[in-house]
């Protein structure tokens, strides 16, 4: 059975530009949700995505942005990054009748300058 | 607004003593509680996860309680050790309609040989 994963591992990008990470989920699981945790922080929601459609959003702006393909992949884009956008980005992949049950891939470090 | 509090916000203990971790809650109607365990750069491993129903759960050396009513968890970690040291999270459900967690900003553990 293969985990959660995400490219890249780490990626730096100057203020303004654009930026798509990328996260596998674990096989079998249809549902993910992606997480930002800045430096000394817990986890905060963005959003998560069920069947190709967004299910829920926390509280971070349109420029944030997701897709889900049909193998259950998943892309976070970031437009006109900022500095505060600095994070690590943690994608979770869970099977949507085992909603509580959230397999966290490594993350990708994402250094805006 | 589910928010979730964690203290200390860091620990450090001499190799072989017995720690208590705590983590509370406001909202305490949640249907689960779990703890996650984070090493540092790297993604979340989840340790023990605690439905309502339940008052503790048990893996190894690792003992989770909860008590709703007051909105509290407590992670008991026996005769600690050196590979401990990482830094653990709680996490509650955003809401009852999302698989997504709302995290606490965690308790940073160095247990010390």
């Amino acid at each position: 059975e293969t985990g959660v994963t995400q490219s890249p591992t780490h990626l730096i990008k100057t203020r303004g530009q654009q930026v798509t990470l990328r996260c596998s989920s674990q096989s079998g699981h249809n549902t993910v949700s992606w997480y930002q945790q800045a430096l000394g922080q817990g986890p905060q929601f963005i959003f998560q995505y069920y069947r190709e459609e967004e299910n829920g959003r926390g509280n971070f702006p349109p420029r944030f942005s997701g897709l889900q393909f049909p193998n259950y992949s998943s892309e976070l884009n970031v437009n006109a990054l900022e500095l505060d956008d600095s994070a690590l980005y943690l994608c979770a992949s869970s099977f949507r009748g085992r909603t509580y049950e959230q397999y966290f891939g490594p993350g990708t470090r994402l250094t805006v300058t | 607004k589910q928010e979730v509090t964690q203290i200390p916000a860091a620990l450090s203990v001499p190799e072989g003593e017995n720690l208590v971790l705590n983590c509370s809650f406001t909202d305490s109607a949640i249907y689960n509680l779990q703890w996650f365990r984070q090493d540092p750069g790297k993604g979340l491993t989840s340790l023990l996860l605690i439905q309502s129903s339940q008052r503790e759960q048990t893996s190894g050396r690792l003992n989770a309680s909860l008590d709703k009513s007051s909105g509290r968890s407590t992670l008991y970690i026996a005769a600690s050790q050196p590979g401990d040291s990482a830094t653990y999270l709680c996490a509650v459900p955003l809401n009852s309609g999302y698989s997504t967690l709302t995290f606490g900003k965690g308790t940073m553990l160095l247990v010390s040989p």
